[in-house]
């Protein structure tokens, strides 16, 4: 059963400045990898898919890298409205779509 | 407008019963995988469920397994989750989502509903 680890839990950054959040997979997952972005009180927001391909609409600030077990998403240079939780998700092996606990990034 | 909306969400004894609706528009819903995800308060994602686009195959976590039975109505572009032998851990916020390319079984959610609470309290 494959366990996603997501680091930090919380990440403290000033806007402008850059964030990458990590997420490690016990297991190869491959390239089955999502990321999503959630607002309190909003429904999850997809922002990469397939470990590095933005999701339409998602400003090009937002990357993702990574195959296999180790994955990261990087904000380039954090604008007001990316501080919220980040989550990542794998959809290939048991449990399905399991998410990982989610990382905050809250203003500094 | 494209958009999933949920309902069917409210307080409920633990034992007892709910049924939550998801009625999608804007998209060709009957060619989608479609799942359940909750959110208990303060807590992280967690997947609960997923059909295939004719209702024919269902799978579900095994937290829910047993309990809950995912179903839809591609005419009323609707998909439902009957929840029974409902416990206080249940206590969430109930989101439907959509995968994000027609067909596909293993894909990403890039479509979800606002979400409906469900409260398992006595």
């Amino acid at each position: 059963e494959i366990v996603l680890t997501q680091s930090p839990g919380t990440l403290s950054l000033s806007p402008g400045e850059r964030a990458t959040l990590s997420c490690r997979a016990s297991q190869s997952v491959s390239s089955y990898f999502a990321w999503y972005q959630q607002k309190p009180g909003q429904a999850p927001r997809l922002l990469i898919y397939g470990a590095s391909n933005r999701a339409t609409g998602i400003p090009d600030r937002f990357s993702g890298s990574g195959s296999g077990t180790d994955f990261t998403l990087t904000i380039s240079r954090l604008e007001p409205e990316d501080f919220a939780v980040y989550y990542c998700q794998q959809y290939v092996s048991s449990p399905l779509f399991a998410f990982g606990p989610g990382t905050k990034v809250e203003i500094k | 407008e494209v958009q999933l909306v949920e309902s069917g969400g409210g307080l409920v004894q633990p034992g007892g019963s709910l049924r939550l609706s998801c009625v999608a528009s804007g998209i060709t819903f009957s060619r989608y995988w479609m799942h359940w995800v909750r959110q208990a308060p303060g807590k992280g994602l967690v997947w609960v469920s997923r059909i295939n686009p004719d209702g024919s195959s269902t799978n579900y976590a095994d937290s829910v397994k047993g309990r809950f039975t995912i179903s839809r109505d591609n005419v009323k572009n609707t998909v439902n989750l009957q929840m029974s032998s409902l416990r206080a851990e249940d206590t969430a916020v109930y989101y439907c989502a959509r995968v994000q390319r027609q067909l596909m079984i293993l894909d990403a959610f890039d479509l979800w509903g606002q979400g409906t609470m469900v409260t398992v309290s006595s």
